[in-house]
């Protein structure tokens, strides 16, 4: 098993561009959460999936889209980059309780 | 507002010394005490989690102290390794399915382990 992958591991945008950061579990969970970590902040909520074709705001989802056509994938949008978005994304999926995490993805927007 | 307040942002512990930090809430309704751990350019993975019915939970060299009526949980690592090195955070989530299994994380506590 992969457990939850994202792809890509880094990128860098420019002001204004858009991007999709992939995530995928096989682990068959229902419930998938995407996260961004900025220093001193821990990890805070951007959306969250509890099934496929469900999302939901987190506690900061602005600037940020999702969508879960299939259960085992989890996409988070950009639609036009702000230097502000600059972080490191993390997926995670949970059946319930224990929720496992992605590897991240760094993502800088200049 | 912050659910989940975690203490210190830092800490500096020597080899074979116990590393404690610290994590307090406010929301009574939380039922579920996790702990991960995350090593730099990874992602959080699970350590030790504990439920409120239980005050402490003990895995390896890994324990949780949980304080009901203060609100607050502790992570003690005994006997620090230079490979426990790493960032450690605290989260609580409420039970539930109107809550969705939604996590609050602390701020988390980088542990330097000198050897």
């Amino acid at each position: 098993n992969a457990g939850v992958t994202q792809t890509p591991k880094f990128r860098v945008l420019k002001t204004g561009q858009s991007m999709t950061l992939l995530c995928a579990q096989d682990m068959n969970h229902e419930y998938m959460y995407w996260y961004r970590q900025d220093p001193g902040m821990g990890l805070r909520l951007i959306h969250y999936s509890v099934g496929e074709g469900t999302t939901a705001k987190g506690e900061v989802p602005d600037g940020y889209n999702v969508s879960r056509l299939k259960k085992q994938n989890f996409l988070l949008g950009l639609e036009s980059a702000a230097p502000s978005q600059t972080s490191v994304y993390f997926c995670a999926s949970s059946p319930w309780h224990e929720q496992y995490f992605g590897p991240g993805t760094r993502l800088t927007v200049t | 507002q912050q659910q989940v307040k975690q203490s210190p942002q830092s800490l500096i512990v020597q080899k074979g010394g116990i590393s404690i930090i610290n994590c307090a809430y406010e929301n009574t309704a939380f039922d579920y005490f996790p702990w991960y751990q995350q090593f730099p350019g990874k992602g959080p993975a699970l350590l030790i989690a504990i439920r409120p019915d239980v005050s402490e939970k003990k895995e390896g060299r890994f324990t949780i102290s949980f304080n009901k009526s203060a609100k607050q949980f502790s992570l003690h690592i005994m006997d620090s390794q230079p490979g426990d090195s790493a960032t450690y955070f605290c989260a609580a989530s409420m039970g539930g399915v109107d809550n969705f299994n939604k996590f609050y994380f602390g701020s988390g506590t980088k542990l330097n382990v000198k050897p």
